[in-house]
């Protein structure tokens, strides 16, 4: 069974903050893909980034950074220098790579950058 | 084409009534996804189709839902008799299957059941 827990339910941080955004999950496959997603208040599902369960390498994209840890079974996902355009809904997301490759998704973490 | 579209964006239905909502993947994916989010919640995978032929189902698809996608292009969800626990976020996804872990999201229909 696979599994994914966003522990924090809502942040709030003021526009320029760095912000860190947890996520750890379970899953009983050797080999899985992660991944971020941002729901804006427009609904649509937008995604981030994928990292394949083989490589650990921390990602940065703009102001985009990812921390993999599979020791802790976490991919945390930091924005810096926060914008107002990132008040969003973001999802944690694990799929296993063989198969049909079933998406299981977190509860998100919704976050409010205020001006 | 620039993504995945749904049609409608909402729909508002008194329960026992039948709905059907349409999505039209991205034209060359050949993998369609249907979700379900309820309010608070991540989406929840309800089916999946490879071109025409519906490969997997979850058990939240109950006897009441069906889906289709008869030409391997868009597809078709239905909800008879809607009870008010069904009103959520229907989203719709495609993926190449050479690029399977890579699903596009449509904007999603929502669905309130009066």
């Amino acid at each position: 069974a696979q599994k994914v827990t966003q522990a924090q339910t809502e942040i709030s941080v003021v526009e320029k903050e760095d912000v860190t955004l947890d996520c750890v999950y379970e899953t009983r496959d050797t080999t899985y893909y992660l991944f971020w997603y941002k729901q804006p208040p427009s609904g649509e599902l937008v995604f981030l980034i994928r990292r394949n369960s083989f490589d650990e390498q921390n990602e940065i994209s703009g102001r985009y950074s990812w921390n993999f840890q599979k020791s802790t079974s976490s991919f945390n996902f930091t924005i810096t220098a926060s914008q107002v355009v990132d008040s969003a809904v973001y999802f944690c997301a694990l799929s296993p790579t063989g198969g049909y490759q079933k998406v299981t998704f977190g509860t998100g973490t919704k976050l409010q950058v205020i001006p | 084409d620039t993504g995945v579209s749904q049609d409608p964006r909402h729909k508002i239905t008194k329960r026992g009534q039948n709905v059907t909502f349409r999505c039209d993947p991205i034209s060359e994916h050949n993998r369609l996804y249907w979700y379900r989010q309820t309010l608070g919640q991540g989406p929840e995978f309800l089916t999946y189709f490879q071109n025409e032929a519906q490969l997997e189902k979850s058990r939240l698809l109950s006897d009441r839902f069906s889906a289709e996608r008869p030409k391997g292009s868009f597809s078709t969800l239905e909800i008879q008799r809607t009870e008010q626990g069904d009103s959520a976020m229907y989203l719709c996804a495609s993926s190449l299957v050479q690029r399977r872990d890579e699903q596009f999201f449509g904007p999603g229909t929502r669905l309130t059941v009066l």
